[in-house]
């Protein structure tokens, strides 16, 4: 029931800006905030992006969010090794009362 | 600092009760301004919201799972729980329990804060 669009990967070299891309509709992420989570190998998600653009207390001002419309976007820049995680886009669905999380995206450090 | 952990069987038999319970710690179940979910995730592939339950025991489900899941909530032992019915080998999952929050007003817009740590659950004769 992913409704959230998003790419299977996205990769790039230490140091790197990479953004990863979160498409929805108008039901989703044109009317609600957008929250990211970060899922290390092996460990439970984390709330990395909170309303489109708020970080949590602790997480590192190298992420950032936005949202344009009906998409999100979460950007990592400085990329590092430790970044190397998936990362899941999540909104408030109206049509289908419920939250709704993208389809993932695993960050490769390369 | 508020900590949440699953518990449960980690092998259910096909056609039987998956039976999952979150306990929290650090902090009460009871707080009207927190609603507490449960999220899964196949191996391999990404999150799926199965339901949530409110302060006052309403829930919410995912409707590709309603006719097989039940939420509730023991505030006495400060846990909730999730019952999923005629489990396949589809159901094979991590299951989290999580906190879901008021994380801005304006919005207004709610995410999930706390996670646990997960438990698998296999599926099988």
């Amino acid at each position: 029931q992913s409704v959230l669009t998003q790419p299977p990967s996205a990769s790039g070299t230490p140091g790197q800006r990479v953004t990863i891309s979160c498409s929805g509709s108008s039901s989703n992420i044109g009317n609600n905030g957008v929250n990211w989570y970060q899922q290390l190998p092996g460990t439970a998600p984390k709330l990395l992006i909170y309303s489109n653009n708020q970080r949590p207390s602790g997480v590192p001002d190298r992420f950032s969010g936005s949202k344009s419309g009906t998409s999100a976007s979460l950007a990592i820049s400085g990329l590092q090794s430790e970044d190397e995680a998936g990362y899941y886009c999540e909104a408030w669905d109206d049509s289908l009362n419920n939250p709704v999380f993208g389809t993932g995206t695993n960050v490769i450090v390369l | 600092q508020l900590q949440l952990q699953e518990s449960g069987p980690g092998l259910v038999k096909p056609s039987e009760t998956l039976s999952l319970t979150c306990t929290v710690s650090g902090g009460s179940i009871g707080s009207s301004s927190d609603h507490w979910g449960w999220i899964r995730q196949p191996p391999g592939k990404g999150l799926e919201w199965i339901g949530s339950i409110f302060h006052g025991g309403s829930t919410l489900y995912n409707p590709s799972l309603k006719s097989r899941v039940t939420m509730s909530v023991d505030t006495s032992k400060n846990q909730f729980a999730l019952k999923l019915t005629s489990v396949t080998a589809a159901d094979a999952a991590a299951y989290y329990c999580a906190r879901r929050r008021l994380v801005a007003v304006a919005g207004p817009v709610h995410a999930f804060d706390i996670w646990g740590q997960g438990t698998m659950v296999t599926v099988s004769s």
